[in-house]
């Protein structure tokens, strides 16, 4: 089955700094690669996604990369601020419905202004 | 209009009690997951439910867990004879689930303590 690593497991910077969460899978069958931010004591929400038609997708300051072949994605946080401090999660699964999302273990993004 | 819902939102037990957790979906969501989250840890999944399909029951951690949910409403997870490594927050998610996946919408989790 699917295993997802994410790198790292926490990581500290500057306000206005940028921040990068990598994350790699093992099954080429996987697709489908959303991101989830968990603030502290509250439930889990996506932030992006992408899909393996594309390489880059970018939301404001947030953008994620894919490279297929490599089996690996990338969160980039640009201009960080404190209010981005959180638990960030990647998951990997096919696309279609029917096959279970399977998670990294979290990136705990701390952001000092 | 209302989110996913969880009850209860916390409840302790003592190792070796059953515990019964509960999950509502977003109406007219028809996939259903079930994920732990031990403290301090990441996502770990448990169970999924897709329309009237066979469940994927391949996170299942011990044959302790079982879930059941009724057509494409409620959904139970059951844990019988608690142990100590059991306590976490119990996460379950739900999204259309229709040809594709899409977001997936979270509950409010249960904290479960086991002592």
């Amino acid at each position: 089955g699917e295993n997802v690593e994410q790198h790292p497991s926490t990581l500290s910077v500057q306000e206005g700094d940028s921040a990068v969460i990598k994350c790699t899978y093992s099954d080429s069958a996987s697709n489908y690669f959303p991101w989830y931010k968990q603030e502290l004591g509250k439930r889990p929400q996506l932030i992006i996604d992408i899909r393996s038609n594309v390489g880059e997708k970018k939301d404001q300051r947030i953008a994620v990369t894919l490279n297929k072949t490599a089996k690996h994605f990338s969160l980039h946080i640009t201009e960080t601020q404190p209010e981005d401090s959180a638990v960030y999660f990647c998951a990997a699964s096919p696309l279609q419905a029917g096959t279970a999302l399977i998670f990294g273990k979290g990136t705990t993004l701390s952001v000092s202004s | 209009g209302a989110g996913v819902s969880q009850s209860p939102s916390n409840k302790v037990t003592e190792k070796g009690k059953d515990v019964e957790l509960r999950c509502d979906p977003i109406s007219g969501h028809t996939a259903l997951y079930w994920y732990r989250q031990r403290l301090g840890q990441g996502l770990e999944f448990l169970i999924y439910f897709q329309g009237n399909s066979a469940p994927d029951k391949s996170g299942l951690p011990s044959d302790r867990f079982s879930a059941e949910r009724t057509g494409e409403s409620v959904s139970t997870l059951t844990i019988q004879r608690t142990q100590q490594e059991d306590s976490a927050v119990y996460l379950c998610a739900s999204s259309v689930g229709l040809a594709v996946k899409e977001t997936q919408y979270f509950g409010p989790g249960t904290r479960l303590l086991v002592l």
